[in-house]
């Protein structure tokens, strides 16, 4: 079965650090493009980070210089690192498979069900 | 690229035709995906590619468009189709619309 499961998330105060964990079963982190993807409470979807099966990395402006991506080919799973956390990035956090369909272009085609995130004090 | 949903929100009854619409801010060609999300649910793809039906998803479900303009339709809405659809960009980098939430008339 072609599954991924998201962990690690919690309340955090602002300014504080928290790992971001993807365990995939039945694809295969590093033969894919993998996306985190997040949604505050209410709101609608945000695109974070893409991790592509060559290593290139892109971040959104909202999160770059704090978030940081990586996978552990071994262990089968993504990350993401979250440092600096903000009151602003408060969501639940997806991570997704993105199939792609022309050039580096795809679509999010496996979700996780998402961990969520609270940054208060 | 910003992506520009039509309506946030919108009424309708079983059986009805639904359209949603989705505008970038510049050409995407093709690069367009729709996402179906139900409340406490992770997204769902429905549709890649601007008009390519992602397996498993009913007929009634169809995409068009290219450039800048791009539709979803709902043939005939049914009971389960009652969700929040998401349009998303995968030209340059992604981008998501905000939303269009389809309720119960």
């Amino acid at each position: 079965e072609v599954q991924l499961v998201e962990s690690g998330g919690d309340l955090i105060q602002p300014g504080g650090s928290l790992r971001l964990s993807c365990s995939a079963s039945g694809v295969i982190v590093s033969s894919n493009y993998m996306s985190w993807v997040r949604q505050a409470p209410g709101k609608g979807l945000e695109w974070v980070s893409i991790l592509y099966s060559g290593g290139t990395i892109y971040y959104a402006d909202s999160v770059k210089g704090r978030f940081t991506i990586s996978r552990d080919n071994a262990k089968n799973t993504l990350f993401l690192q979250m440092d600096d956390l903000r009151a602003e990035d408060t969501a639940v956090y997806y991570c997704a498979r993105d199939r792609i369909y022309g050039g580096n272009s795809g679509a999010l085609d496996i979700w996780g069900q998402g961990t969520k995130v609270t940054v208060s004090s | 690229i910003q992506m520009t949903q039509s309506p946030s929100s919108l009424s309708a009854s079983v059986g009805d035709r639904v359209t949603v619409s989705c505008r970038a801010s510049q050409s995407i060609f093709t690069y367009l995906n729709w996402y179906q999300q139900k409340p406490g649910k992770a997204p769902k793809l429905l549709i890649y590619a601007a008009s390519s039906l992602q397996s498993g998803v009913p007929s009634r479900f169809s995409g068009s468009g290219s450039g800048t303009e791009f539709t979803l339709t709902i043939s005939s809405l049914q009971p389960e189709d009652f969700a929040t659809y998401y349009c998303q960009q995968s030209y340059i980098m992604w981008t998501f619309g905000q939303g269009t939430k389809v309720e119960i008339k």
